[in-house]
């Protein structure tokens, strides 16, 4: 089955630098790679997400890019705010006719200094 | 996208009973899915519940230990049998695509 692998498991940055989280996978079938950013006490919030058919995808500070041929995706996170401190998870699709069906990274607690 | 509502957010229950966690979507969907999240780790798929069917259990999870109910394309219930201090975990609620509701928290003592 699929297997992803996420890098790092701790993340510090300060406020206003970048954050890059880094994931692999191992199913080349693999055609859907969402982002989630999980706070305390809550569920997992979808935050971006990709499609084998595209390289890279940005919404405002928040941008993901995928390499298919190296058979890995990234998140980027610019002018990181205080807020953005959580734990983040990346996923891919793991087979069957579902998007549901995801196989999850072992997560990244992101810190955000003031 | 869909609303998730999941009861209850969260139980502290005693070693040997069940616990039924319910999952409510504000939309009809093809298929549920549930998850569960051990303490400070990453979530795991446990089955898919599809209307009308017996639902699929991934690797490592049994249908006498998580018996699933999806009574019609709206609902679905997780039930968590014969409970041990291992099974403390959230527990989430998922559908395509790949939205979350906020989690049933278990504690088992």
């Amino acid at each position: 089955g699929e297997n992803v692998e996420q890098h790092p498991s701790t993340l510090s940055v300060q406020e206003g630098d970048s954050a890059v989280i880094k994931c692999t996978y191992s199913d080349s079938a693999s055609n859907y790679f969402p982002w989630y950013k999980q706070e305390l006490g809550k569920g997992p919030q979808l935050i971006i997400d990709i499609r084998s058919n595209v390289g890279e995808k940005k919404d405002q500070r928040i941008a993901v890019t995928l390499n298919k041929t190296a058979k890995h995706f990234s998140l980027h996170i610019t002018e990181t705010q205080p807020e953005d401190s959580a734990v983040y998870f990346c996923a891919a699709y793991a087979g069957g006719t579902s998007y549901g069906k995801l196989t999850f990274g072992q997560g990244t607690i992101l810190t955000v200094h003031p | 996208s869909a609303v998730i509502s999941q009861k209850p957010s969260r139980d502290i229950c005693q070693r040997g009973t069940s616990l039924t966690i319910q999952c409510q979507v504000d939309s009809q969907v093809t298929m549920m899915f549930w998850y569960r999240q051990q303490p400070g780790q990453s979530l795991t798929l446990i089955a898919t519940a599809n209307q009308g069917s017996e639902a699929t259990y991934e690797s490592g999870f049994v249908i006498d230990k998580f018996p699933i109910s999806r009574p019609n394309l709206t609902f679905s219930t997780l039930t968590v049998s014969n409970m041990s201090p291992e099974d403390s975990s959230i527990y989430l609620c998922s559908v395509e695509p790949g939205t979350f509701g906020s989690g049933t928290r278990l504690t088992v003592v």
